[in-house]
This record gives structure tokens, C-alpha cells and sequence, in this order.
């Protein structure tokens, strides 16, 4: 069955700096897979997919990922974050016309 | 910006009681979801549809009911709250088009007492 682990449950951060936020998944089939972000308060939105195509996807406020067959990964980047980012991330794989989501991230942008 | 609307946003309740948690889209989206959430955990999904008069338990157990009699809304009933209801309700919807992207209303934080 497919899932998601996200390996780190906080990541703290300098504000300016670069952040990865790392994301595996298990599956043996072609996979979709999502970043998704929940401030503070608030549902989730959708950052970025990958479906199929280029293995590096941008999404939006400046993020992207990257997609790794070999490692199986699909790790979350940002090159210089911004007290704004602060927040939860979510990686999530579908599986049977689902969603499953990882356990989430938490952002802390330090000043 | 994604239109799904959740009501109340927040609820105290007392044991026993009813509460229907409302969810609305007006995205005309077949599909639609509700998912629990607690604090430092992954979503669950407890629940969800593909269109009107249909609905699934999702892979976490529930003792909450939902229906579907119109495309766009998909209400969550608890015939009688429990403490260990307590918790984040989130409802969501996509469409097939967008292989699933999922969007998602702000949630309604419910506390049972």
C-alpha cells in the first residue's frame, strides 16, 4: 500500500535562509504525489503536485520539489523563507482514488 | 481561492448532545471528504462521497454519519458527542479533472465535554 513519511516532525529555521522539508514515500506503482500547507487556524492548501513530466515542480510562495524515483522521495525546498512560511506541511500520495496524508511538518521561522 | 465552507468553526458541546457540522462547495465538485484531524498527527479520512446518494466510510472508524442529497453539500452528524470526539474536522472536495487535488474548507474544531 502506498504511504508517506515525512521525517522530521519540526523543522526550525533562520528567516532568509534555505529549508528543505523531506517527504518518502512507499509505493510500487506511478505514483501522485502533493505538498500541501495549513496555517495557522485554517484548512489545507494545495503548494505543488507531481503527476507525471519534469521531476522538478514550483508551486506557489516559492517553493518547489523534486522528485526522486530512485531514493523514492519528494522532498519540499525553498531557497530563503519568510516569517509568512510558518506553518504546517503535508505530504500526501494518492492511493486508490485517495489522498494519504504524512503525519505534517511544522515550519518554525526563527527571526 | 478555494470556495468550501465549513460551519461552526469552532463548537463546545456538551456529552450527549447532536451536531451537524456543516460543509458547503460551490465548485461543483463530485467528490467530497471529511477527514479528522489532531494535533501532530496525519489526517484521517473518516468519511467520504463521489456524488449525490452516495457515501463511504474511510479508513479510519467512525461513529459519525454523513449524506448526500444535493452535489453541494455533505454534512457530518454525531448522534451524541462523546469526549473523545474532541477534535479537528476538516471537509474537502476535488474534482476529476485535477487528478484529485483537494480543496479544503478551514475546518470546525469541535470540544466535547
Amino acid at each position: 500500500a502506498q504511504s508517506v513519511t515525512q521525517l522530521d516532525s519540526q523543522v526550525p529555521v533562520f528567516e532568509e535562509a534555505p529549508v528543505e522539508l523531506r517527504c518518502n514515500y512507499s509505493s510500487s506503482v506511478s505514483v501522485y504525489l502533493f505538498w500541501y500547507v495549513q496555517y495557522p487556524n485554517q484548512g489545507l492548501q494545495l503548494l505543488l503536485k507531481y503527476l507525471s513530466g519534469s521531476t522538478l515542480v514550483k508551486g506557489i510562495n516559492g517553493f518547489e520539489a523534486e522528485f526522486n524515483k530512485s531514493q523514492t522521495s519528494f522532498h519540499l525546498r525553498k531557497p530563503s523563507v519568510h516569517i509568512s512560511d510558518t506553518a504546517e506541511y503535508f505530504c500526501a500520495v494518492r492511493r486508490d482514488d485517495k489522498i494519504i496524508f504524512g503525519k505534517g511538518t511544522r515550519l518554525h521561522i526563527l527571526p | 481561492e478555494a470556495d468550501i465552507y465549513q460551519t461552526p468553526r469552532y463548537l463546545v458541546i456538551g456529552t450527549g448532545k447532536k451536531i451537524t457540522l456543516e460543509c458547503s462547495q460551490t465548485m461543483g465538485h463530485d467528490k467530497m471528504y471529511w477527514y479528522q484531524q489532531d494535533p501532530g498527527m496525519e489526517l484521517h479520512l473518516i468519511h467520504y462521497s463521489y456524488g449525490v446518494n452516495s457515501t463511504e466510510k474511510g479508513d479510519l472508524s467512525s461513529e459519525s454519519t454523513v449524506s448526500r442529497i444535493r452535489t453541494e453539500h455533505f454534512p457530518l452528524t454525531l448522534e451524541s458527542a462523546r469526549p473523545s470526539h474532541t477534535s479537528q474536522y476538516l471537509c474537502a472536495s476535488s474534482d476529476r479533472l485535477g487528478m484529485d487535488t483537494q480543496y479544503f474548507g478551514p475546518g470546525t474544531r469541535l470540544t466535547v465535554l
